[in-house]
């Protein structure tokens, strides 16, 4: 069975400062990795997606295969960044397009 | 804008209650899954539906039971509410050939 691992329940850095959230998952085929961020009082959002290498609001994730990790990275956080976020897996093919969720980091940005 | 949206946004209840919560969307999405979020344990599948006549379980279902009642509701039953049923419940859908998902603005269930 696939899994999503989040080591940090809570990261804290301060504003300028480069933020990183980990994500490791298991699976032995080909995912699609996803994070998604859920700000205070807001519901869960996609913030990006490996498959379409974007960057969104200055965060970047790159997937290694290798060391099975998709790690969201930014080079300066703000303070607006503060907010729950997922990293997510997904399984396709057949019927089966789930998605299995890490169980969150939370990022406070101080100022 | 199309969107998910769930209701009631709030629910305190007792334990032994039957309790629908019940989610909509004008997305025109084929799949809706229904959700809890317990903190420090992220989100957890309860059930999913890939299209009216199709019902899944997730990883949690015991407990629970819905109802897909057409294309745009999903409905998740709790039949006899008990306290560690208190959670934050999430509704979501997702198109037939894409696998995001959208979020409703989630129903938060106190069971006493």
């Amino acid at each position: 069975a696939q899994r999503v691992t989040q080591p940090e329940k809570l990261l804290s850095v301060f504003k300028g400062a480069p933020v990183e959230l980990k994500c490791n998952y298991s699976y032995s085929g080909s995912p699609e990795l996803f994070w998604y961020v859920q700000y205070s009082r807001q519901r869960l959002q996609l913030l990006l997606r490996h498959i379409s290498r974007e960057s969104i609001k200055g965060f970047t994730a790159d997937l290694n295969k290798g060391e099975t990790s998709f790690h969201l990275k930014k080079p300066f956080a703000q303070e607006e960044d503060s907010a729950m976020y997922y990293c997510a897996l997904s399984v396709s093919g057949g019927s089966n397009y789930k998605l299995t969720f890490g169980k969150g980091t939370l990022l406070t940005v101080n100022p | 804008d199309a969107d998910v949206t769930q209701t009631p946004r709030n629910r305190i209840t007792k334990t032994g209650k039957r309790i629908m919560l019940e989610c909509s969307q004008t997305k025109g999405h084929d799949r809706m899954y229904w959700y809890r979020q317990d903190p420090g344990l992220g989100l957890r599948l309860i059930y999913y539906s890939f299209d009216v006549k199709d019902i899944n379980k997730g990883e949690i279902s015991d407990g629970y039971s819905v109802s897909r009642q057409a294309q745009a509701k999903f409905s998740l039953s709790l039949e006899s509410a008990i306290p560690n049923q208190t959670a934050l419940y999430f509704c979501a859908t997702s198109d037939l050939f894409v696998n995001e998902q959208f979020f409703g603005p989630g129903t938060r269930l106190t069971v006493l």
